[in-house]
């Protein structure tokens, strides 16, 4: 069955440095997410990205943030300057209409 | 009010009960209606989805959306240890590329 993959599974960085996570979506879906879960906390939207742009984002979405499909298969998010409260899990998804997000395992960031 | 909300938990059941696990929610646009099975450190996995108000069934799963009460059911029956996990609901309103809006999800456990 076709899966989401992240890359690393978990990752370990000093606070102000800059992190880029990982995401190869299922190659034939045509929406990308991100997504974000702290811990002991709910899943929380990030952004959606469909036709090379930014289709929504969120209000923790913030400049620090962005997301990039550099080639046909990856979809990467960077995280500039990263700060203690972003530790948390970060996943994601790809979709094909009219629903069927699949979502990845994961990348646990850790901020020190 | 949040936007969903959903009791956490945790919900422990011996096998072969029948759990009912629910959601309230208050976005009426809310169009999409979705339950994720989600184990410790995993991305969420779509268990069913439901398109405005009614039944579905697949298995030992059933998932039910009442729009006038903003209310939704997903019931297991037969419940197996292997059901243990944290459930979410998740909703998403009309339209291509709308994110999801998670629960906080509820930990259930079933026991031998």
């Amino acid at each position: 069955e076709p899966e989401v993959t992240q890359t690393p599974s978990h990752q370990v960085t000093q606070m102000g440095q800059e992190v880029i996570l990982r995401c190869v979506p299922i190659s034939n879906h045509l929406y990308f997410y991100w997504y974000r879960q702290i811990l002991g906390q709910k899943v929380e939207f990030l952004v959606s990205f469909y036709n090379n742009e930014i289709s929504e984002k969120s209000e923790i979405f913030d400049d620090q943030f962005s997301v990039e499909r550099p080639d046909g298969s990856n979809f990467t998010l960077k995280i500039r300057s990263t700060k203690l409260e972003d530790s948390a899990m970060y996943f994601c998804a790809s979709r094909e209409l009219p629903i069927g997000y699949t979502f990845g395992s994961g990348t646990r960031l850790t901020v020190v | 009010q949040k936007e969903v909300e959903q009791d956490p938990g945790p919900l422990s059941v011996p096998e072969g009960a029948i759990v009912s696990l629910n959601c309230t929610y208050s976005n009426s646009a809310f169009q999409y209606f979705m339950w994720y099975r989600q184990y410790s450190r995993k991305g969420p996995e779509l268990l069913m989805y439901t398109y405005s108000s009614g039944n579905k069934e697949d298995g030992r799963f059933t998932a039910q959306v009442d729009k006038s009460s903003k209310y939704i059911s997903l019931f297991i029956r037969d419940s197996q240890p292997s059901d243990s996990a944290t459930y979410l609901c998740a909703m998403s309103p009309e339209g291509g590329g709308n994110k999801l809006t998670f629960g906080t999800g509820t930990q259930l456990k079933v026991e031998l």
